[in-house]
């Protein structure tokens, strides 16, 4: 079965760049699927980050491509996003999930607060 | 980018009865459309994949239906634990996009 874990600091300062990692176990990230970043700020909706695919190569929502990279790195299951520039409207619940087009596994989430 | 449109926001069903809940994208895709639910703490869970398949291990009072721009989840008999906020998905062009989510309550 696969399960994903998101780790990272759940507190970021404002200007500051936002990093978390979401380890991957039960499925080898280089085996397929695409890798995604999605995220959903307190009492609202899903928003979608970001995609990854195991040779690299990365899909951004364009209202974040500006302050957004993924990597993966295939050695240690494992892949990542940073958010560089981060002010209050990016507190969120940041999740990490799986997708072949509709997201079938999907992290516990993290919370990340931005404030000073 | 596709902008997904779900309504009602909020939907008050009584348990034992039947809902039914909308979405419309504003172009075409196909049926490149996912329903999940969310309830409070937890992370959204697959119910529907390619606008009418059950993902493995939901029941089949969970039903979908549609194509191109407007897609229908039907809930039959309501249980308890069906009220939740569910949200529709495409994938059927980048960037991926969700709905704003419709709660659906116990009336």
């Amino acid at each position: 079965q696969v399960q994903l874990q998101e780790s990272g600091p759940g507190l970021v300062k404002p200007s500051e760049t936002l990093s978390l990692t979401c380890a991957v176990s039960g499925y080898s990230i280089s085996s397929g699927y695409y890798w995604s970043w999605i995220r959903q700020p307190p009492g609202g909706g899903l928003e979608w980050i970001g995609s990854i695919y195991h040779n690299g190569g990365t899909y951004y929502s364009p209202s974040l491509e500006s302050r957004v990279t993924m990597s993966v790195d295939t050695s240690k299951n494992q892949f990542s996003v940073k958010l560089s520039s981060v002010t209050a409207a990016d507190t969120s619940v940041y999740y990490c999930a799986s997708h072949a087009g509709y997201y079938l596994y999907w992290g516990q989430g993290t919370l990340v607060t931005v404030s000073s | 980018e596709i902008v997904m449109t779900q309504s009602p926001a909020t939907l008050s069903v009584s348990p034992g009865e039947t809902a039914t809940l909308s979405c419309r994208a504003s172009q075409s895709v196909s049926t490149n459309l996912a329903w999940y639910q969310q309830k409070p703490g937890q992370a959204p869970r697959l119910l529907i994949s390619g606008a009418s398949s059950r993902a493995t291990g939901i029941p089949p009072r969970f039903s979908g239906s549609g194509s191109g721009t407007e897609f229908t989840l039907t809930i039959s008999s309501l249980q308890s634990e069906d009220f939740a906020v569910y949200y529709c998905q495409q994938h059927n062009n980048w960037p991926h996009t969700f709905g704003q989510g419709t709660k659906l309550d116990i009336k």
